[in-house]
């Protein structure tokens, strides 16, 4: 079936740090977004990106849609980067959007 | 996404009571949808509305009625729900006919008692 799975499920980092967190998906995909849950339940848009790479700020992105996986990478983290990172994936069809599990990231200073 | 306007923010409601949430966006996206998410969980579908009528609904009780009165607005009526209801509701947006990203509002942190 449809599946969409992120890696790791939990992460905690030393202020300053970089990591890379990684979703995976079992079929074609017409749209595949990451956001962000702060700890305050907003969900902020970081990336729409089904293909390619993209970046902003200390944040950035990058899909191979051929080999069905997606990268958000976090350099020099930030204590305001902590909460649930969920990458949400539409695919070909009228299917709504997956969201996998997420990967709740915990800075610490 | 601050485009995407919900409200209230919280609300605490007992069993017997009927309440409704509302979503308000003027992006001119015209599908509108409706997530439940529980605590350390993904947002879970409940409904979605394209053109302003509802095109999917993910066997969702009776106790939530939708309803979107034009292309801006969409509610969520409330009635006669349980504890386990309780949950953060979000409202979300994206334009019809492409694979467009999808923008969500804060959100409705919802408590049943």
């Amino acid at each position: 079936g449809i599946q969409v799975e992120q890696s790791p499920p939990d992460l905690i980092l030393q202020e300053g740090a970089n990591s890379t967190l990684r979703c995976n998906f079992s079929d074609s995909v017409n749209n595949l977004q990451w956001f962000h849950q702060n700890p305050w339940g907003q969900l902020i848009n970081l990336f729409y990106i089904p293909s390619g790479t993209k970046q902003n700020g200390r944040l950035s992105a990058t899909t191979v849609a051929t080999e069905r996986y997606s990268l958000l990478y976090i350099s020099s983290s930030q204590t305001t980067d902590s909460g649930v990172y969920f990458c949400a994936v539409l695919f070909s069809g009228n299917t709504p959007l997956v969201f996998g599990k997420g990967t709740r990231l915990s800075v610490i200073a | 996404d601050t485009e995407v306007t919900q409200t209230p923010k919280h609300l605490v409601m007992g069993m017997t009571n009927k309440k409704s949430l509302k979503c308000e966006q003027h992006m001119g996206h015209r599908a509108m949808y409706w997530y439940k998410q529980k605590a350390k969980k993904p947002p879970e579908l409940m409904f979605v509305y394209s053109y302003e009528k509802l095109s999917i609904n993910e066997s969702v009780p009776s106790r939530f009625s939708p309803e979107c009165p034009n292309s801006s607005l969409l509610n969520l009526h409330l009635h006669a729900l349980q504890p386990e209801d309780s949950a953060l509701y979000l409202c979300a947006t994206r334009r019809t006919g492409d694979s467009s990203p999808l923008h969500f509002g804060n959100g409705t942190r919802l408590t049943v008692t």
